[in-house]
């Protein structure tokens, strides 16, 4: 089985400064990718970024970037020069491949980080 | 992307009812997601809906229970059965998108008192 443990309940940071979300996961799969999502009050899930594990090149997304250690099962979230908009709960998401077409691709989600970009 | 919509939005229910939450995407799609979001909790898959068969349960979740539709490729119902409060969640619908990332609908908010 998969799991994805966010370790920071929460976490602030003042606009215009930088901060890191940690996320790891534990998994035997080779064949996956990861996903940041983030969730403002709204409840509107949106992808911020993602991460295919055969990559070693890190994601990057405008002001959102990971640092993605495959061996150390690591994959953080790097948000600079903070915006209040940034405000919201960060979920870190694990993706199993699944084979055959009429499968889904399995997520599990990290319990989410609270995020507050203070003013 | 793809657009996804849901109704309602919330509701507030009484103890022993059913609701029926629906699903509607812009676009064609195989799979969709039911999911259940606690409070203060994270994303929890109840089920996958195939059109054209039976939907996939995950541990803890089953049929009498949550039971769906999915008669077409762009639409899907999820149904809370026999609500206790212990069903009071936000409940998204998702599917997959073709970069392999999943889009999310707005939810429905559920209370059971």
């Amino acid at each position: 089985a998969q799991t994805v443990t966010q370790s920071q309940p929460e976490m602030s940071v003042q606009e215009a400064e930088t901060v890191t979300l940690s996320c790891t996961y534990d998994t035997s799969e080779s064949n996956y990718y990861l996903f940041w999502y983030k969730q403002p009050p709204s409840r509107q899930m949106i992808l911020v970024i993602r991460q295919e594990a055969y990559k070693q090149q890190n994601a990057t997304e405008n002001r959102f970037s990971v640092n993605f250690q495959k061996a150390a099962k690591s994959f953080s979230l790097k948000i600079s020069d903070s915006q209040l908009g940034d405000t919201a709960m960060y979920f870190c998401a694990f993706m199993k491949r699944m084979e055959g077409w009429n499968t889904g691709n399995q997520f599990y989600f990290g319990t989410g980080t609270s995020l507050t970009v203070i003013p | 992307s793809a657009v996804i919509s849901q109704k309602p939005s919330r509701d507030i229910c009484q103890r022993g009812t059913s609701l029926t939450i629906q699903c509607q995407v812009d676009s064609q799609v195989t799979m969709m997601f039911w999911y259940r979001q606690q409070p203060g909790q994270s994303l929890t898959l109840i089920a996958t809906a195939n059109q054209g068969s039976e939907a996939t349960y995950e541990s803890g979740f089953v049929i009498d229970k949550f039971p769906i539709s999915r008669p077409n490729l762009t639409f899907s119902t999820l149904t809370v059965s026999n609500m206790s409060p212990e069903d009071s969640s936000i409940y998204l619908c998702s599917v997959g998108g073709q970069g392999l990332e999943q889009y999310f609908g707005p939810g429905t908010r559920l209370t059971v008192t």
